[in-house]
């Protein structure tokens, strides 16, 4: 099993739409959890960190379920600017150190 | 001011040669890294360094070979360039080891022909 796996995409959807990811990981040790913003050609960035008691910036809400190990970014009233590639994000500690394991990421195409 | 720089953006070239890639940080962070990204845009890290040692390797082949002359600093060389090789690699930092956010560079998109 993947480390972290995500929703394939793309999801392609009108303006102002509610559009939600899903993200599972492996590790039940991880402890941190973001998701990641990659718009086309450029770097990573980062979009939210995710809380255990879920958080909300803005029109983004991320959830955590630790139980089923999943991790959800809902994204509402949808601009074209949103269009980008969203990269799942969880942490992985080893004797070595720890490091962010990034999933394959989830396209959205936001159209008018 | 660019908080994470890279260079070369684009590197072109044959398959055997050796090439850097240089990389610095103005953000006085201690921890920075080398991620790949290959064709199917899947991110995975390389190297992490920490005050200029080396805490992670991602068991990538030995002719990648990282170097920090400083904190600020973390350079990637390759020696024997392969055809697989051909990816955008990231640096990266963050302000220690851990769980913080990572600063990611503009990339260098390496071409192996």
């Amino acid at each position: 099993r993947k480390e972290v796996e995500q929703d394939p995409g793309p999801f392609n959807v009108p303006e102002g739409a509610t559009v939600a990811f899903n993200c599972t990981y492996s590790n039940s040790a991880s402890q941190s959890f973001f998701w990641y913003r990659q718009d086309c050609r450029k770097e990573p960035k980062l979009l939210m960190s995710v809380y255990s008691s879920g958080n909300e910036d803005g029109r983004f809400t991320a959830q955590l379920n630790r139980a089923s190990q999943y991790i959800s970014l809902l994204i509402r009233d949808s601009k074209l600017s949103d269009s980008a590639t969203y990269l799942c994000v969880v942490n992985r500690d080893s004797q070595a150190g720890t490091a962010l394991i990034f999933g394959k990421g989830t396209t959205l195409s936001v159209s008018s | 001011d660019t908080a994470v720089s890279q260079t070369p953006k684009y590197l072109v070239t044959q398959m055997g040669n050796d090439k850097s890639i240089k990389c610095e940080q103005n953000l006085g962070h201690d921890t920075m890294y080398w991620y790949k990204q290959d064709s199917k845009k899947f991110l995975k890290i390389m190297f992490s360094y920490n005050n200029k040692e080396l805490i992670i390797n991602e068991t990538v082949p030995n002719r990648f070979s990282p170097k920090s002359p400083d904190k600020a600093h973390l350079n990637l060389h390759i020696n024997s360039l392969e055809l697989g090789d051909s990816a955008v690699y990231f640096c990266a930092s963050s302000p220690g080891q851990g769980t913080y956010e990572q600063y990611f560079g503009p990339g260098t998109r390496l071409t192996v022909t």
